[in-house]
């Protein structure tokens, strides 16, 4: 398994600002995912990150929305940009088990604690 | 593209009693399935998969699912609940893209259980 640690744990942001949530996970992994789940909801993909290359982004998520960073194979960063209220939500960041994964592995996810964001 | 579906929003049962947590899935080309659990306040936690072989897949904290091709079901159960297997349970199913795979989650089934 591994160890998957985001920060903030929690944040409560004003409307209009940016966030930037921070997922560094205890091994090297090919892919990262970034999920969002909404107050009562189930939990939808934003996005893919994979390291030295451009994230790919699920429909009705954007780039200049949800910026990502991937610099390194343990190490990724999802920005919430220009937040309102509906954006409050946890984001969860996730990581396939085991090594090497090449897009064949049968896909179970690791997952953070999730990060919750409160926009007023 | 490939779904599941969680037609119970929560279930209740007793402490003791078995529970079932019902799941059934829409998918092409042989379906890859997964539960997992999410407490208060947490990440989610994966439970168990199947891929292939035995229908009835045993995973974690006592929890077994049993796939069902001709109902096209991954139901989740366990022989006795315990109060602290109260939590927010998913269902997921794997679905192929371009650039690897993703997971796509049910909309969540709630259990409590009672003591």
């Amino acid at each position: 398994s591994a160890v998957i640690s985001q920060k903030p744990s929690r944040d409560i942001c004003q409307r209009g600002t940016s966030l930037t949530i921070q997922c560094q996970v205890d091994s090297q992994v090919t892919m990262m995912f970034w999920y969002r789940q909404q107050p009562g909801q189930s939990l939808t993909l934003i996005a893919t990150a994979n390291q030295g290359s451009e994230a790919t982004y699920e429909s009705g998520f954007v780039i200049d929305k949800f910026p990502i960073s991937r610099p390194n194979l343990t190490f990724s960063t999802l920005t919430v940009s220009n937040m309102s209220p509906e954006d409050s939500s946890i984001y969860l960041c996730s990581v396939v088990a085991g090594q090497g994964y090449d897009g064949t592995n049968t896909g179970e996810l690791f997952f953070g604690e999730g990060s919750r964001l409160t926009v007023l | 593209a490939q779904s599941v579906a969680q037609p119970e929003d929560q279930v209740n049962v007793a402490e003791g009693n078995p529970l079932t947590v019902k799941c059934t899935y829409s998918v092409s080309g042989n379906p890859y399935l997964f539960w997992y659990v999410q407490y208060p306040n947490r990440g989610l936690q994966f439970l168990l998969k199947y891929i292939t072989g035995d229908n009835l897949v045993k995973g974690s904290y006592g929890f077994e699912a049993e796939f069902n091709k001709s109902q096209t079901s991954f139901h989740l159960k366990k022989p006795s609940a315990l109060v602290s297997d109260s939590a927010l349970y998913f269902c997921a199913v794997r679905e192929r893209m371009e650039y690897g795979n993703k997971l796509v989650f049910g909309a969540g089934t709630i259990l409590r259980v009672k003591s």
